[in-house]
């Protein structure tokens, strides 16, 4: 059954902090890994992941993928409030099925 | 482009009762979704399409009927409403493009 599982399902940091964000998968015929953030309301894409062991960067995001060990980690440096937020990652398949982590609820305190 | 769009936004049901959600969109994408979201919880598949006629199913299929009879409708049916069935379902389509499209979410209530 394919899964993908997300650690740790919340964080509680500063500004200012680095944070890595977790997420394991098992997906049959996997295709890729994306990221999500959301803000109560649906989810917003970050970062799509193919190849093992390429950086995806955006700003402070960046995320990277390791597909012999089956996960992927996003990073957030010098975090800021307006980063709080849900992390979702989710694995796609190539017969088009995606699907998702539980999430990471990460808070950033002043 | 109106991209993804979800009726209603919001709907109270008794237990029992019955409603289907309607997904559409206007991008000619192939592949369609539909989700549920519970608080604290990610988003868990209900049912996918891959094109029209076609459906598949998900994570979470069961108490969910599906028919995508139009390339650009995608229809999420629940025959006999349960309360654990209230949650907020976002539908989605792709196309080729890295992630898919999602809709504004419908905020469902079973009572």
């Amino acid at each position: 059954e394919d899964k993908v599982v997300q650690s740790p399902l919340s964080l509680v940091v500063h500004e200012g902090d680095t944070v890595t964000l977790n997420c394991s998968y098992e997906v049959t015929n996997f295709r890729s890994l994306l990221w999500y953030k959301q803000e109560k309301k649906a989810p917003t894409f970050l970062f799509m992941l193919t190849s093992s062991g390429i950086e995806k960067k955006s700003g402070r995001l960046s995320s990277i993928l390791d597909k012999k060990e089956l996960f992927s980690i996003l990073n957030i440096t010098a975090t800021q409030t307006g980063d709080s937020a849900v992390y979702l990652c989710a694995g796609y398949n190539q017969g088009g099925k995606l699907i998702f982590g539980q999430g990471t609820e990460l808070s950033v305190k002043p | 482009n109106a991209g993804v769009t979800q009726t209603p936004k919001f709907r109270v049901l008794k237990t029992g009762q019955s409603m289907t959600l309607l997904c559409a969109q206007d991008m000619n994408h192939e592949y369609m979704y539909w989700y549920r979201q519970d608080p604290g919880m990610g988003l868990r598949l209900i049912h996918y399409s891959v094109g029209e006629g076609t459906t598949a199913k998900g994570e979470v299929p069961d108490g969910y009927n599906v028919s995508r009879l139009k390339k650009q409708n995608f229809l999420l049916g629940l025959e006999s409403a349960a309360p654990s069935q209230t949650s907020v379902y976002f539908c989605a389509s792709k196309g080729d493009v890295p992630s898919p499209y999602f809709g504004p979410g419908t905020r469902l209530t079973v009572t």
